[in-house]
């Protein structure tokens, strides 16, 4: 089935520690997304890309970094400089057209100790 | 970046009734998208509004695209328990269409 996968779902980490999200998707869409979103707050852009090996910050991408290697691909590094990293992360893609839709993961959340 | 200004932040309603949601934003906006997002899962889209003026019903759902291209509400008629959840709206910026901004969402919540 096509779709878009993130992984882990849950995730703890100690502070001072990097760690990575995973995100794929098998839709061939060229554009990928990453929100964090936390309560109240809806969603906040993180990073997108529109292309292989090309990416643009969002409204609050200090502390975290991307990659786009692969169109499939598109991880996110949440690293030990972003100073509030507890959240639900949210990654998205989005095909060529004017629909505009989005098409979400299911989320993995993040819980600092 | 580019606001989105959505209300109400949450409702609390009774079964069977009708709810109204908003969302302004001070840029015009060329696409107005609403999604629902369950607990603990990715939002979803419910419409899509590419024109203003634009009316769009996805059975008891309907939006409107406002005729000034800065607002949009969303419709629930006869509300049930399983239309609770988070509502956002959402779009792409004027100046780049791949930059995709979302309200901060309506939260619903249904009493049986």
């Amino acid at each position: 089935d096509g779709g878009i996968t993130q992984s882990p779902k849950y995730l703890f980490r100690k502070e001072g520690q990097n760690v990575t999200l995973s995100c794929e998707q098998n839709l061939n869409h060229d554009a990928m997304y990453w929100y964090r979103q936390d309560p109240g707050q809806g969603l906040r852009l993180i990073y997108y890309s529109q292309i292989v090996n090309d990416f643009q910050k969002g409204d609050i991408a200090e502390g975290y970094s991307v990659s786009r290697e692969k169109k499939e691909s598109f991880p996110l590094t949440v690293t030990s400089a972003q100073k509030n990293p507890t959240a639900f992360y949210l990654c998205a893609s989005r095909g060529q057209g004017h629909t505009g839709e989005l098409f979400f993961g299911e989320g993995s959340r993040l819980t600092v100790l | 970046g580019q606001q989105l200004n959505q209300s109400p932040q949450s409702m609390f309603i009774q079964e069977g009734e009708d709810v109204s949601m908003n969302c302004t934003s001070s840029s015009i906006f060329n696409t107005w998208l609403w999604y629902k997002q369950d607990p603990g899962e990715g939002p979803v889209l419910l419409i899509a509004l590419y024109k203003a003026g634009e009316l769009t019903s996805n059975g008891r759902l309907t939006a409107q695209f406002g005729i000034t291209r800065k607002d949009s509400f969303l419709n629930i008629s006869a509300s049930i328990p399983s239309d609770v959840g988070i509502y956002f709206c959402a779009g792409p910026t004027p100046y780049n269409n791949n930059d995709m901004r979302f309200g901060a969402g309506t939260r619903l919540t249904v009493k049986p």
